[in-house]
């Protein structure tokens, strides 16, 4: 099956300025992440989305950020503006509907690879 | 909230020697357990997850992981290290409620030494 599928690989770009990510699942997968990675740390979760709804935003800037995933398939996500500290490597995952009891693995995209100068 | 502790930056390992990745967690509750492996420009490939069960667990590529409730770790493992196991390995804990929402560790590279 294919994976998921994220564009573009890298961005680069200048402070202030603004930029989308976007991100096709695995097909069939209801729920849809997008990570924040910065150099030398592990993925931090920003938004959650199951089918068209947003699970979980906490994390998320929503002074700068904003996702959406319109008809519960493919998702974008926005900075805008950018800041220094948003250079990072952002990660799509999906995965299937939540098991009752149990839990599954998510499934990763290549990411996108964000300098801001 | 939960959260992942690994407490090596890199472990350095001869190939054909066992190798072990540690990870300790902490959440409330009984937790989801999971390891991750990234290769450069790449995204994170799943390997192995402990939900209930056979406190060992056995993944992809020959990995296994040991899920000790008491000292709440779940220590990645490999009986002989391939050079091409070299990598960054992470661990993530989830708790049993809510939105699953996955907490990452920092990571650890892995360097097998041929």
């Amino acid at each position: 099956e294919a994976g998921v599928a994220q564009s573009p690989r890298y961005k680069i770009i200048e402070k202030r300025q603004s930029v989308a990510f976007w991100c096709n699942p695995i097909s069939g997968h209801a729920t849809l992440y997008w990570y924040q990675q910065i150099l030398g740390q592990g993925p931090k979760l920003l938004i959650q989305f199951q089918n068209n709804g947003v699970v979980d935003d906490s994390q998320l800037p929503k002074d700068r950020f904003s996702a959406e995933r319109l008809k519960g398939v493919d998702s974008t996500l926005k900075i805008q503006p950018a800041k220094l500290e948003d250079s990072a490597v952002y990660l799509c995952a999906s995965s299937p509907l939540p098991l009752a009891g149990g839990q599954h693995e998510q499934y990763f995209g290549p990411g996108t690879r964000l300098t801001v100068t | 909230a939960q959260s992942v502790a690994q407490p090596e930056d890199q472990v350095n390992v001869a190939e054909g020697n066992p190798l072990t990745v540690k990870c300790t967690y902490s959440v409330s509750g009984n937790p989801y357990l999971f390891w991750y492996v990234q290769y450069p420009n790449r995204g994170l490939q799943f390997l192995l997850k402990y939900i209930t069960g056979d406190n060992l667990v056995k993944g992809s590529y020959g990995f296994e992981a040991e899920f000790n409730k008491s000292q709440t770790s779940f220590h990645l493992k490999k009986p002989s290290a391939l050079v091409s196991d070299s990598a960054l390995y992470f661990c993530a804990v989830s708790a049993p409620y809510g939105n699953n929402r996955l907490a990452f560790g920092k990571g650890n590279q892995v360097v097998v030494i041929p």
